[in-house]
């Protein structure tokens, strides 16, 4: 059983369109993260929050703590954004330092 | 300022061999993580450090693999007599602090090393 799902798996569309990206998780957390994942490799943290919303340039995080979800928007979307997203949730209470990631997004922005 | 680095980049080692993989994270940043993405699987945690306290190492697959942080900076992943199923991308990242009464940061990845067991 995943503690944490994401959907879509795979994500085509088209430049311009607006995206979401799903995350939902089975566990109390502390923390959620998204990352994106470029096809060299390179992680990079895109977003970490708790509560809320939060937004940088054209990308959205928000989380419902209740629900257990959270999603990724892209507005606008680029060839550029093409990468794999990937959602971790840090679990709470205790000391535990590992993250919990989702098996990831694969988005695809056609020209 | 200098990001996270790892070395090498990339290892190709015969089965049965040890193998030494570096992290040098951000100055200053005092958590270290380690994560292994193999292919085709998502990320997985392997061991984490925060400032002089005992790692977490409630990820670690087996006791082939072991890792140390000198100084409270450099952290070296090794891991024993080496398997195929030992093939993946080795992930470091740090961040400025870990777990402190239930705050947490964000954690900046390092370039990954590749390690091939053949």
């Amino acid at each position: 059983k995943n503690e944490v799902e994401q959907s879509p798996q795979n994500l085509t569309a088209q430049e311009g369109e607006f995206i979401t990206i799903n995350c939902s998780y089975s566990v109390g957390i502390s923390a959620l993260h998204w990352l994106q994942q470029h096809p060299g490799g390179g992680i990079v943290s895109l977003f970490m929050l708790s509560s809320g919303k939060k937004k940088h340039g054209r990308l959205i995080a928000t989380i419902n703590i209740q629900e257990k979800h959270s999603s990724l928007h892209i507005t606008a979307s680029h060839p550029r954004d093409s990468a794999v997203y990937i959602c971790a949730v840090r679990m709470g209470g205790g000391s535990q330092g590992n993250l919990i990631f989702g098996k990831g997004t694969k988005l695809s922005v056609k020209p | 300022g200098a990001g996270v680095s790892q070395s090498p980049s990339n290892k190709v080692t015969e089965k049965g061999k040890d193998v030494e993989l570096r992290c040098d994270p951000i100055s200053g940043h005092t958590a270290l993580y380690w994560y292994r993405q193999s292919l085709g699987q998502g990320l997985e945690f392997l061991i984490y450090f925060q400032g002089n306290s005992a790692p977490d190492k409630s990820g670690l697959p087996s006791d082939r693999f072991s890792a140390e942080r000198t100084g409270g900076s450099v952290s070296t992943l090794t891991i024993q007599r080496t398997q195929q199923e030992d093939s993946a991308v080795y992930l470091c990242a740090s961040s400025l602090k870990g777990l402190a009464g239930g705050s947490t940061y964000e954690q900046y990845f390092g370039p990954g090393t590749r390690l091939t067991v053949t």
